[in-house]
């Protein structure tokens, strides 16, 4: 089955602590995105990637970090810098740039 | 920039009842149009979409008419069940480079039996 997988679902880090979020698609997709949503709000891009080996600061890229080695992965940093990090964070991808997105199940990160 | 404007929720309703869920857009090129559908817990699903004016996207009962003229895609479904029970988020997608998405701030519904 084609689709995105984020793992884990639920993710629990002490405060001052880095800790990585994965995010794999195998829909060969070239663009990669993601997102935090706070609860009862809308979506706010971190950081996006259109094509391997390349990735853009979003809206609130600040105590974030990501890399795009592979085609297919684009995993997530949240570095003791973000000062607030729990959040539900949100992977998707689109074949191209401009196309619709399609999402992952979501990973929550608490920060304790 | 664009934005995307929703209905403030959260929107209740019988079951069996006619939904619409308001959305208008401003944008400076020509945009795809998007409705997602967020179940507790989990990511988006693509629900539908539009990609032209007077373009009429649907999928499960839902709707929406891309209505140029009025900057509109208002989401409906002529009998609400108590699994339509979501969060409802109306996108765009602008063909200016560096645009790309836009997501409005959602809509929550509850349909009760």
């Amino acid at each position: 089955d084609g689709g995105i997988t984020q793992s884990p679902k639920y993710l629990f880090r002490k405060e001052g602590q880095n800790v990585t979020l994965s995010c794999e698609q195998n829909l060969n997709h070239d663009a990669m995105y993601w997102y935090r949503q706070d609860p009862g709000q809308g979506l706010r891009l971190i950081y996006y990637s259109q094509i391997v080996n390349d990735f853009q600061k979003g809206d609130i890229a600040e105590g974030y970090s990501v890399s795009r080695e592979k085609k297919e992965s684009f995993p997530l940093t949240v570095t003791s810098a973000q000062k607030n990090p729990t959040a539900f964070y949100l992977c998707a991808s689109s074949p191209r740039w401009e196309d619709t997105q399609y999402f992952g199940p979501g990973t929550r990160l608490t920060v304790l | 920039g664009d934005s995307v404007t929703q209905m403030e929720g959260p929107v209740t309703l019988s079951e069996e009842a006619f939904l619409t869920i308001n959305c208008t857009y401003t944008a400076t090129g020509y945009p795809s149009l998007f409705w997602y559908v967020q179940y507790p817990g989990e990511g988006l699903q693509l629900l539908l979409k539009a990609t032209k004016a007077d373009d009429k996207g649907s999928n499960k009962g839902f709707e929406a008419t891309y209505r140029k003229e009025t900057t509109s895609f208002h989401l409906e479904k002529g009998s609400v069940q108590v699994s339509d029970s979501a969060v409802y988020f109306c996108a765009l997608s602008d063909d200016n480079y560096g645009q790309n998405f836009v997501f409005g701030p959602g809509t929550r519904l509850s349909v009760l039996p």
